[in-house]
C-alpha cells in the first residue's frame, strides 16, 4: 500500500492551454475522488466515482473539466482552455466504505496548479 | 459550497497549551469526521463521530458532537509543534457518498 500518488505535484501553465492530473488511488479503494482547494479554503468536492462509473460532478466542473477513471483504477482530471481562476491544489482522494457505511478519504499529497 | 464552518480561524497557543476549534455545519448528518493538512500537502483523517454520538477520543484527540446545535469541537490536549497546521471538519451526509469541508482553522503551536 503505497497510498495515494498524484502527477505532476506542481504544474505551470499560460492561460488557453490545456492540463491533465493523473491520480493513482490506493489499489483497493473502489472510489475515487477529485477536489479542488485554494489558498486559505477547505476542500471543494468536483467529481467522483465508484470503480469506472463518474456517480457525480459538482457545478463547479465547468465544460471546460473532464475527468475519467478507465478501468476503475488511476484516474486523469483535465482542463481544457485554462483559466487563472483555475490556479489551485487539485486534490485526489480514495477510500472504500467501511464497515456501518462511513466513508473516511486517504488523500494524495495533491497537485498545484498556477496559470499564468 | 462549504457545508461547515470552523472556529477560530486562525489559533496559536505554546506548546503544552490545549487547542479546541469548533465546527458548525448546516444540514443533518451521517457523521462528521476531522482532518488535518500540513502547510501544501494533501488531508490526513484524524477521528470521526457517528450522528448517535456524542463524544470519541483518540489519543490526545477528543471530539465532541451536539446535533441540536448542528456543531462539534475537536480538542487536542497537549499540544506540540507537530501540531502545527490546518485542520478541517468534514460532513458526510444523507445518501451522498462525498464529504463536504469547513474552512478550516489553521494552529500555530509555538516553543
Amino acid at each position: 500500500d503505497t497510498g495515494v500518488s498524484q502527477d505532476p505535484r506542481h504544474k505551470i501553465t499560460k492561460r488557453g492551454q490545456n492540463v491533465t492530473f493523473r491520480c493513482d488511488p490506493i489499489s483497493e479503494h473502489n472510489r475515487l475522488y477529485w477536489y479542488r482547494q485554494t489558498l486559505g479554503q477547505g476542500p471543494e468536492f468536483l467529481t467522483y466515482f465508484q470503480n469506472e462509473a463518474q456517480l457525480e460532478k459538482s457545478r463547479l466542473l465547468s465544460d471546460r473539466f473532464s475527468a475519467e477513471r478507465p478501468k476503475g483504477s488511476f484516474s486523469t482530471l483535465e482542463i481544457q482552455r485554462t483559466e487563472q481562476g483555475d490556479s489551485a491544489m487539485y486534490l485526489c482522494a480514495s477510500s472504500r466504505p467501511h464497515l456501518r457505511g462511513a466513508n473516511v478519504l486517504t488523500f494524495g499529497a495533491g497537485s498545484r496548479l498556477t496559470v499564468l | 459550497s462549504q457545508q461547515g464552518e470552523e472556529d477560530p480561524q486562525a489559533l496559536s497557543i505554546q506548546e503544552g497549551e490545549n487547542a479546541t476549534m469548533n465546527c458548525s455545519y448546516k444540514t443533518s448528518i451521517n457523521n462528521l469526521q476531522w482532518y488535518r493538512q500540513n502547510s501544501g500537502r494533501g488531508l490526513v483523517h484524524l477521528i470521526l463521530i457517528r450522528s448517535n454520538e456524542r463524544e470519541k477520543h483518540s489519543g490526545r484527540l477528543r471530539v465532541t458532537l451536539d446535533t441540536s446545535k448542528k456543531s462539534s469541537s475537536l480538542l487536542i490536549t497537549a499540544s506540540r509543534a507537530a501540531d502545527t497546521a490546518s485542520y478541517f471538519c468534514a460532513t458526510e451526509t444523507g445518501t451522498a457518498s462525498k464529504l463536504t469541508f469547513g474552512t478550516g482553522t489553521r494552529l500555530q503551536v509555538t516553543l
